[in-house]
This record gives structure tokens, sequence and C-alpha cells, in this order.
């Protein structure tokens, strides 16, 4: 059973604080993508990885893929109440369906 | 409107009853999925539509029953439910069918059921 395994579950730290939450796995991804999610809202996307070791920046948060394409990171500075949200990762196979791990809840505390 | 819409946005129903979640997208998207999100767990891919046609059923009971009668719509049909089906119920769109490379999937905002 392919899984994604995202860390820690739960993260609240005070503004200005920089974080690292994680996403890893067992399997090899053709891509991995991160969304955020926020309270009676859906998932909305923020970035897409394909290549091994690709970092991908969108402002004050730096996305990365692990070289062996299993695992990736999310890398927030300077924490904002904005950023407050569940964080979830989802891995693609080729001719594979998209599976997606239980999410890192965030909450920034002002 | 734009993006993705889904109606209502709560439901609460009986196990006897029959319903019916409204799917439409905005986007000019060829591929359509029903979602669903439950308390502790990862998000669960139900059913995946391409071009108004099935091409996905992951193991979901029957009495869950999608239609897609066209490209920009898509049904979820409810009956005889069971207390462990609320949740909140996803619907969301991309371009094309997911690729190997990449894909992107445009979410509405849900319908928080509950079964009572």
């Amino acid at each position: 059973t392919q899984l994604l395994e995202q860390s820690p579950q739960f993260l609240s730290i005070q503004e200005g604080e920089n974080l690292t939450v994680y996403c890893n796995s067992s399997s090899v991804f053709s891509s991995l993508q991160w969304y955020r999610q926020e309270p009676g809202e859906g998932p909305v996307l923020l970035v897409t990885v394909v290549t091994g070791g690709e970092v991908k920046k969108l402002k004050r948060l730096t996305f990365q893929f692990g070289d062996a394409r299993k695992d990736s990171s999310l890398h927030i500075t300077a924490a904002q109440p904005g950023d407050t949200g569940l964080y979830l990762c989802a891995g693609g196979k080729r001719d594979d369906k998209i599976i997606f791990g239980k999410g890192t809840r965030l909450h920034i505390l002002p | 409107e734009t993006g993705v819409t889904q109606t209502p946005r709560h439901l609460v129903m009986g196990m006897t009853n029959k319903k019916s979640l409204k799917c439409e997208q905005h986007l000019g998207h060829n591929a359509m999925y029903w979602y669903k999100q439950s308390a502790k767990k990862p998000l669960e891919l139900m059913f995946v539509y391409s071009l108004e046609e099935r091409v996905e059923n992951n193991s979901v009971p029957s009495r869950f029953s999608p239609e897609c009668p066209n490209s920009s719509h898509l049904f979820l049909h409810l009956h005889t439910l069971q207390p462990e089906d609320s949740a909140l119920y996803l619907c969301a769109s991309s371009q094309e069918l997911m690729q190997e490379i990449s894909y992107e999937q445009y979410f509405g905002p849900g319908t928080r059921l509950t079964v009572t």
C-alpha cells in the first residue's frame, strides 16, 4: 500500500518563526504537489514539483522534492497568521491514482 | 461565476433519505472527480470522470452513485447512507485526466454531510 506520511500532524508556532513540514514515502512519485486548505474551503494548489532535487519558492514558502523523488519538504520563513491552515501533500504516478497524505495542521499565533 | 462550485454546502440526512450533491465547474475542464475527506484520514478519491465517461471507481459502496451529464456538471446521488459516511465531500476538476508529469486539480469548497 502506498502511503504518504506527513509530519508533524499538528504545529502551533508564534508569528515570525520559521518552520518546516515533511512529506515522506517509500514509493517513488513522478510528481508531488502541496495544497493548503482553510476551514470551510477545498484544498488550493500551492506548487507542483516534478524533478528530483527541485526547489521552488513561492514568496516565503520554499518547497523541495527529494533527490530520489520519495519525499518533500515545505519550509515557511517568518510565518504569518495567514499561513494558518491544513497543508496536504499529494503524489502522482503514471497510470495510477493520486494519493494524499493526512496533512499537517498549522496554526500561527499572532 | 468562476472556479468550481458545490451545492449544498451543508447537508443533514437520515439513513433512509435520498439526496444528491451537485458540482459545477466553470473552467472548461474535461475531467472531474469526487473525493471524501474524513477526520484523521487522507483524502480518498472516489470517482473519476473524463469527458463524461467514468474512468475510475475506487471500490466505493453502491449507496453512492455518481452521474456526469456533461463536462461541466457532476452529481453524487446518495441513498441509505450510514453514519460513518458523514464527511466533507469535495469535487475537483482538471484540464485533462491526470497525466504523468503534472496535473492541477481545482477543488470546490465541499459539502459537509452529516448522516443521522
